[in-house]
């Protein structure tokens, strides 16, 4: 079975700072999906940043960047310039091909200091 | 917001008594998931329909059955609550037919077992 592990329950940023969230994750796929999504006090999932895996380009959506290593099974998130709406929790989930479920990372909790 | 609702939003029951959720779509898709939070793990996957009357066991499926039988509509039951049991339940669809089939998740009921 696949797993996604996320090893920073928790991280603080200064407002305006730039942070990076890590992923690791187990497969003996080759052809996956890999998605970040954040969850905001409201408790709504929202769909951050996606990347396929025969992708080699990191993808990226604004302010938001992932690192992709596909040997070394790490996909990490850059957030650039924090914004105090930027605070949430912060998942990391795996799909195989087809339309399975998503697996997900136990998430971390990013902190903006104003 | 992918057209998602779901009923009720918050739920206080006793141990023992029957639960059902509910799911709503609105946009005909086809693939629909539900998924349980709890702290310190993620969102796990319960069960999942990939069509009307057509269903599968996800991670966690033991105590919960599901059912299908209209497109828009997920339903998913608690034959006898538990005070395990006690949650937030997303329920979630898959965009289809794009390159990620991104999943994108409903408002999530908080479901408490007494």
């Amino acid at each position: 079975a696949q797993t996604v592990t996320q090893s920073q329950p928790e991280m603080s940023v200064q407002e305006a700072e730039t942070v990076t969230l890590s992923c690791t994750y187990d497969t003996s796929e080759s052809d996956y999906y890999l998605f970040w999504y954040k969850q905001p006090p409201s408790r709504q999932m929202i769909l951050v940043i996606r990347q396929e895996a025969y992708k080699q380009q990191n993808a990226t959506e604004n302010r938001f960047s992932v690192n992709f290593q596909k040997a070394a099974k790490s996909f990490s998130l850059k957030i650039s310039d924090s914004q105090l709406g930027d605070a949430a929790m912060y998942f990391c989930a795996y799909r195989g091909g087809g339309a399975d479920g998503l697996t997900f990372g136990k998430g971390t909790h990013l902190i903006i200091q104003p | 917001d992918a057209g998602i609702t779901q009923s009720p939003r918050h739920k206080v029951t006793e141990t023992g008594t029957p639960v059902t959720l509910r799911c709503h779509q609105t946009e005909n898709h086809r693939y629909m998931y539900w998924y349980r939070q709890d702290p310190g793990h993620g969102l796990r996957l319960i069960h999942y329909s990939y069509g009307v009357k057509d269903t599968d066991k996800g991670e966690v499926s033991d105590g919960y059955s599901v059912s299908r039988s209209k497109t828009e509509d997920f339903l998913l039951t608690l034959e006898s609550a538990t005070s395990s049991q006690t949650s937030v339940y997303f329920c979630a669809i898959s965009l289809l037919g794009t390159t990620y089939n991104e999943q994108f998740f409903g408002p999530g009921t908080r479901l408490t077992v007494l």
